[in-house]
């Protein structure tokens, strides 16, 4: 059983174009979880999703940050415009249909941005 | 606003030797805590989850409490190794769709 899978390992981008962060969660996971991650600061997070749905995005910047989990494919993160702010390792976070309350949370591997 | 902390500071401790990691949570009365570790490069992997209900929990050499009077959590490595070597996260829950409220971690390094 495949984890959860994130693609590019590594992005490098100039200021100014678009970042696309891919995300296929593990298995039978059909809720899916985007967190940043800043140089010495924690995870913070973005966005929650569901198939077709976005449920919480309560921590995503209000502009040029857009994320979507269709029904088929994986999720992706958008980031337009990139600016040198937004380099920093993104991490996937999955979960089963209809999650537990208090169950853990699987983490992809991460995409590390780097915007120059 | 809710907050996790961790102390930034390195935890530097000789093999063989229990380290003692500490989670202190602010504004808020967390149902659960959960603690990752996270290797350079890598994704977070969960180790441990203790409900609020719960003083203690134990997973082979890893000891979690959770003191809801301290508002902390305390996270033990007993029997040190050099692999466990590595930052670890403490967590908690953010509400009702299961996000998680990260710490930023304490580097621990032991020494052979």
């Amino acid at each position: 059983n495949a984890g959860v899978m994130q693609n590019p390992r590594h992005l490098v981008r100039r200021r100014g174009q678009e970042a696309r962060l891919r995300c296929s969660p593990m298995k039978g996971h059909s809720h899916v979880y985007w967190y940043r991650q800043l140089p010495e600061e924690g995870l913070k997070f973005m966005v929650y999703l569901q198939k077709e749905n976005i449920i919480d995005e309560s921590g995503m910047p209000k502009e040029r940050f857009s994320a979507e989990f269709p029904k088929e494919g994986p999720s992706i993160l958008r980031i337009q415009q990139v600016v040198r702010g937004d380099s920093a390792a993104y991490f996937c976070a999955s979960s089963p249909p209809s999650p537990r309350v208090n169950t853990e949370a699987f983490f992809g591997q991460g995409t590390r941005l780097t915007v120059v | 606003s809710q907050k996790i902390e961790q102390n930034s500071e390195a935890l530097n401790i000789q093999e063989g030797k229990t380290a003692t990691l500490t989670c202190n949570y602010t504004n808020y009365s967390p149902a659960y805590l959960q603690w990752y570790r996270q290797d350079p490069g890598r994704g977070p992997v969960f180790l441990l989850l203790i409900r609020e209900n719960e003083k203690e929990k134990r997973k082979e050499r890893l000891k979690v409490t959770f003191d809801t009077t301290l508002k902390q959590s305390l996270f033990h490595i007993t029997a040190s190794q050099p692999a466990d070597s590595a930052t670890y996260l403490c967590a908690s829950d953010g509400g009702a769709t299961n996000k998680l409220i990260f710490g930023t971690g304490t580097l621990l390094a032991v020494q052979p």
